[in-house]
């Protein structure tokens, strides 16, 4: 089946350390991945993407790596801000069948 | 350019009743999803509208059910409602030609859905 799992938080950091969130998945095609965040008392917005694997999503700082042979998507930020805390979601998309999975979420704080 | 809009935002039902969920695409968007998002579930796939159609559906029961009108707007309809129907739902939008495979969905805030 399809699946994505991602490391459990919470996760507590102090502002620019270095992040990195782990996400692995599971596929039956050839998926579209995608990391989304949640700040506090808002909706889900997309942070970054990558539709084809070697290839790099980035955006605000952040990075991810679609990597097949691993079958990762882990996201990294080289220094976190205050503003970074949020929880961030790794997801999977699959046109075939228009499928779409989430992993868990992992919550982020960063303290000053 | 208006976001995704989704009404109430919050309801609360008791068990047995049927509530509808009420969903506004960005203007363009023609591909209305619907998630269910609960703390111990996570974020669920529930269905996928594009073009008046369901294209495909995750794995919940009929009494969840939704459609979409010619201007794209999309409800959602829960019948008989149980207490794990608690959730936060969510309705995204997206251009629809690519699937949600590729296309970039946008968020809405959600409903809040409270079943006492």
């Amino acid at each position: 089946g399809n699946s994505v799992t991602q490391m459990e938080g919470p996760v507590t950091l102090s502002e620019e350390a270095f992040l990195t969130i782990n996400c692995t998945y599971t596929a039956t095609g050839y998926p579209s991945l995608f990391w989304y965040v949640q700040y506090p008392g808002e909706g889900l917005q997309l942070l970054l993407k990558a539709t084809k694997a070697d290839d790099k999503g980035s955006n605000k700082g952040f990075e991810a790596t679609y990597r097949k042979e691993t079958t990762s998507f882990h996201l990294e930020k080289g220094s976190v801000q205050v503003s970074d805390s949020a929880v961030y979601f790794c997801a999977l998309g699959l046109n075939t069948g228009n499928q779409f999975y989430f992993g868990t979420g992992t919550s982020l704080t960063v303290i000053p | 350019k208006a976001g995704v809009t989704q009404t109430p935002r919050y309801l609360i039902k008791t068990r047995g009743q049927q509530v509808t969920l009420s969903c506004s695409p960005i203007s363009g968007h023609r591909s209305v999803s619907w998630y269910q998002q609960t703390p111990g579930q996570g974020l669920q796939f529930l269905f996928e509208y594009f073009s008046e159609t369901q294209r495909n559906k995750g794995n919940f029961p009929g009494r969840f059910s939704g459609r979409q009108f010619s201007n794209s707007r999309s409800e959602m309809n829960v019948s008989t409602l149980e207490l794990g129907d608690s959730a936060l739902y969510l309705c995204a939008s997206s251009l629809g030609t690519s699937g949600v495979g590729t296309d970039t969905q946008y968020f809405g805030p959600g409903t809040r859905l409270t079943v006492l």
